[in-house]
């Protein structure tokens, strides 16, 4: 069981908007940064939100991230077919000295 | 551009070791920025961070609770990469295992991931 909490999927119609939430604690989300990776099937995880709210050079910017206290957001606006794939929260974890990672998304465009 | 290679072995029989090897191009393992991290995926426990390497005057590690004890992950300066090592190997360990780049506080370089199965 993942320590940072994702809804296990989401869903929308082309052009709308979809929320993701990751909820931590006091010891990661409280007290570092996150990030937001998308993994497309049989691919490895890519880079698509650092530091809790910025896109790396390439990403659209229909997705943007935020975060409040122990919670973080990823919002894709704009929806596109292209945009269905798993997505996952991280961040550090000072009391476990480690990485923790969400349990995942998965978005699917009806 | 950064570029991870993975190679290994996609078998590994129960209570063996498991040993897979990250080659780095486009960057140094010994980098005082970066950590080189692995990281596992399966369907029952996820995204699951297993330990990295860092260079910061000298050489660290850092392990996750669930495999210490297990895990070992070293540097290889002369070949510019970073290997892991799972010793006792179970069932449960049989996953996608991913190597990675950590620089700035994320992780924006991957390898292409190994399936390694843990069966007789």
């Amino acid at each position: 069981q993942s320590v940072l909490t994702q809804p296990p999927s989401a869903s929308g119609a082309p052009g709308q908007r979809v929320t993701i939430s990751c909820s931590g604690s006091s010891s990661n989300i409280g007290s570092d940064t996150v990030n937001w990776y998308q993994q497309l099937p049989g691919t490895a995880p890519k880079l698509l939100i650092y530091t809790n709210d910025q896109r790396p050079s390439g990403v659209p910017d229909r997705f943007s991230g935020s975060k409040s206290g122990t919670s973080a957001s990823l919002a894709i606006s704009g929806l596109q077919s292209e945009d269905e794939a798993d997505y996952y929260c991280a961040s550090w974890d000072g009391a476990l000295n480690g990485w923790l990672f969400g349990g995942g998304t998965k978005v699917t465009v009806l | 551009q950064v570029q991870l290679q993975q190679s290994g072995p996609g078998l590994v029989k129960p209570s063996q070791t498991l040993s897979l090897t990250c080659a780095i191009s486009g960057d140094s393992v010994s980098s005082n920025s970066a950590t080189w991290d692995w990281i596992r995926q399966s369907p029952s426990r996820g995204l699951e961070w297993l330990g990295r390497t860092y260079f910061r005057s000298k050489w660290y590690n850092d392990y996750a609770v669930s495999v210490k004890g297990r895990i070992t992950i070293n540097p290889d300066t002369s070949k510019n990469q970073f290997s892991l090592q799972l010793t006792s190997v179970t069932p449960e360990d049989t996953a996608i295992y991913f190597c990675a780049r950590t620089w700035g506080g994320f992780m924006n370089y991957w390898g292409q991931g190994t399936l390694v199965t843990v069966s007789s």
